[in-house]
């Protein structure tokens, strides 16, 4: 089965700084996507990136950017720049090429500080 | 972006009534919808697959007398919470995935359920 895991339950970072959020999975699978979902106090689920597996370029979206380590099975999340409004709660997640069902991490809360 | 509608956003019901949320793709047609549940700072747990046309694959340890689910057709789907309890007061969120392959799901805005 597959697992995901965010060992870093809460995160903090100053206004313009960089901050790094962790997640390392576990699957025996080969080909598969992996997310980040932002779940801001309106508790929207927003899909903030993802990496397709069979992909060795790392994905990034303007602020954000992963850092995707597939023999280490770790997916970090970098955002660049932090605004007030990435305050939210990061889920890491991880599906399979061919499913559909997401499996999710714990979750890290980011507080943003001005 | 697609868009997947969730109503009610809130409801407040009573202890051993039963309350209906539904899940409405907007823009696509869903063969397979998702229905998680999530308590307070916690992850999001799966608790149903919703498939169109046939019965719902249930989550170990999720009863499928209590929480019952409906996908009636391809854009929507029904989650009933039966004689609900305190317990059952929670954060109910679905999803949705158009068509197949490397699309992303999307997420209805939750519906946040009270007991008393």
């Amino acid at each position: 089965a597959q697992t995901v895991t965010q060992s870093q339950p809460e995160m903090s970072v100053q206004e313009a700084e960089t901050v790094t959020l962790s997640c390392t999975y576990d699957t025996s699978e080969s080909d598969y996507y992996l997310f980040w979902y932002k779940q801001p106090p309106s508790r929207q689920m927003i899909l903030v990136i993802r990496q397709e597996a069979y992909k060795q370029q790392n994905a990034t979206e303007n602020r954000f950017s992963v850092n995707f380590q597939k023999a280490a099975k770790s997916f970090s999340l970098k955002i660049s720049d932090s605004q007030l409004g990435d305050a939210a709660m990061y889920f890491c997640a991880y599906r399979t090429h061919s499913g559909s069902r997401l499996t999710f991490g714990e979750g890290t809360q980011l507080t943003v500080n001005p | 972006g697609a868009v997947v509608s969730q109503h009610p956003s809130r409801v407040i019901c009573k202890s051993g009534t039963s309350v209906k949320i539904e899940c409405r793709s907007l823009d696509f047609q869903a063969t397979t919808m998702f229905w998680y549940r999530q308590f307070p700072k916690q992850s999001l747990m799966l608790m149903a697959t919703s498939n169109e046309g046939s019965k719902a694959t249930y989550e170990q340890g999720v009863e499928k007398d209590k929480f019952l689910i409906n996908h009636a057709s391809l854009t929507l789907s029904t989650l009933t919470v039966t004689s609900a309890h305190p317990e059952d007061s929670s954060f109910y969120i679905c999803s949705a995935r158009p068509g197949g392959g490397n699309t992303e799901a999307f997420f209805g805005q939750g519906t946040r359920l009270t007991v008393v």
